[in-house]
């Protein structure tokens, strides 16, 4: 079974400027989530789709941040413009969408802003 | 919303002893509990999980253990080795929910 692919797996860009990322889960996988890791602390929900609607972005910043899954498969996240403390890494991750089902993660885009 | 702590934030043990890392949550609604390991510069991987419906679990040389009354709950690596080594994560979350809070990790060391 492919895992979750992400891409880019780096990215260095200077602040103001516009970034994204993509997503490609597991196969089947109709719950889809991008966590924000900042280097030394766990990873943060950002946003949460089930097929292709948002089930949470509570605590995704929506001044500078979007994310979206049109077709209810591939998702984009973007960052837009990035500021300093956007330096991270983002993962995304796939769940099969059962209640208490195990969520499987990509690689994740190791972001620098500089 | 829920929160999780977790403790120790970093852990050294001599090869072949035992390490146990306690998480405390907030929300009593929460029943379900995996724990993820990440090596430097990888994803994070699931290595076990517990419901609510049980106490404890263990597979191999893990094991976790659940008071729900107390909110809490640990994991433990028996006859640690050098590639047990890594940063470990708790999650809470609740059955049809699917979001996880996380804490804040543990960087376990195994001296050799």
């Amino acid at each position: 079974e492919a895992g979750v692919a992400q891409s880019p797996r780096y990215k260095i860009i200077e602040k103001r400027q516009s970034v994204a990322f993509w997503c490609n889960p597991i196969s089947g996988h109709a719950t889809l989530y991008w966590y924000q890791q900042i280097l030394g602390q766990g990873p943060k929900l950002l946003i949460q789709f089930q097929n292709n609607g948002v089930v949470d972005d509570s605590q995704l910043p929506k001044d500078r941040f979007s994310a979206e899954r049109l077709k209810g498969v591939d998702s984009t996240l973007k960052i837009q413009p990035a500021k300093l403390e956007d330096s991270a890494v983002y993962l995304c991750a796939s769940s099969p969408g059962l209640a208490g089902s195990d969520q499987y993660f990509g690689p994740g885009t190791r972001l620098t802003v500089t | 919303g829920e929160n999780v702590e977790q403790h120790p934030s970093t852990l050294s043990v001599q090869e072949g002893d035992s390490a146990v890392i306690k998480c405390t949550y907030s929300d009593s609604a929460s029943n379900y509990f995996p724990w993820y390991k990440q090596e430097l510069g990888k994803r994070p991987q699931l290595i076990i999980d517990i419901r609510s419906n049980v106490g404890e679990k263990k597979d191999q040389r893990i094991a976790v253990t659940l008071n729900k009354t107390a909110k809490h709950f640990s994991l433990h690596i028996t006859e640690t080795q050098p590639e047990d080594s890594a940063v470990y994560f708790c999650a809470a979350t609740t059955f049809g929910n699917e979001k996880l809070t996380f804490g804040t990790g543990t960087r376990l060391t195994i001296i050799p």
